[in-house]
């Protein structure tokens, strides 16, 4: 079964430390998107790839990273630089065909400790 | 920059009786995307509408592109409790893979 895969499912960090959310797709998809989701909230773009080894900041990507070495991942690094880390963190793909809908993980859920 | 807005940001309705949910975009769009959030889940894709003045229809649920491709809606007649959850429309403008999420509207239906 095709799919997206988030883990872990909840996160807890620690004051000063990074974690790494991690997001695989097995659905040959070249574009993949890192959403941030706050309680009854929309979704926000943290980051997105077109394809590997390029990505583009979104609209709220200070205090993150991300990588893209591989077409099947797309890992989200949340720094210590992010102040108000407490979110559902959700991953997309889709394929780089015009018009084609988004795949979402389960999602992440990250609270400070 | 490119802003998608939702309203009612809320909507508490009683089982059988009509919703529509209005998604207004500040810049034209190539295409937008509609999708339903069960709580606690993830967004699941319910429809995509591309043309000017574009009409699909899923059951009872109606989904309308406006004619400046810049607003839509999504109607459900007659809801369920099925129908609970936030309901996002996204749009997408041409040259990026970009999506701009809309601010939702959550559905609550009363049995």
């Amino acid at each position: 079964d095709g799919g997206i895969t988030q883990s872990p499912k909840y996160l807890f960090r620690k004051e000063g430390q990074n974690v790494t959310l991690s997001c695989e797709q097995n659905l040959n998809h070249d574009a993949m998107y890192w959403y941030r989701q706050d309680p009854g909230q929309g979704l926000r773009l943290i980051y997105y790839s077109q394809i590997v080894n390029d990505f583009q900041k979104g609209d709220i990507a200070e205090g993150y990273s991300v990588s893209r070495e591989k077409k099947e991942s797309f890992p989200l690094t949340v720094t210590s630089a992010q102040k108000n880390p407490t979110a559902f963190y959700l991953c997309a793909s889709t394929n780089r065909q015009v018009n084609q809908p988004q795949h979402f993980g389960d999602g992440t859920r990250l609270s400070i400790l | 920059g490119q802003q998608v807005m939702q309203i009612p940001q809320y909507q508490h309705v009683q089982e059988g009786e009509d919703f529509t949910t209005y998604c207004n975009s500040s810049t034209t769009l190539s295409n937008i995307q509609w999708y339903k959030q069960r709580p606690g889940g993830h967004p699941v894709f319910l429809i995509q509408l591309v043309k000017s003045g574009e009409v699909k229809k899923q059951k009872r649920l109606t989904f309308q592109f406006g004619e400046a491709k810049k607003n839509s809606s999504l109607h459900i007649t007659a809801t369920q409790t099925t129908d609970v959850g936030t309901y996002f429309c996204a749009g997408h403008s041409s040259g990026t893979y970009k999506y701009i999420f809309g601010t939702g509207t959550r559905l609550k239906v009363l049995a």
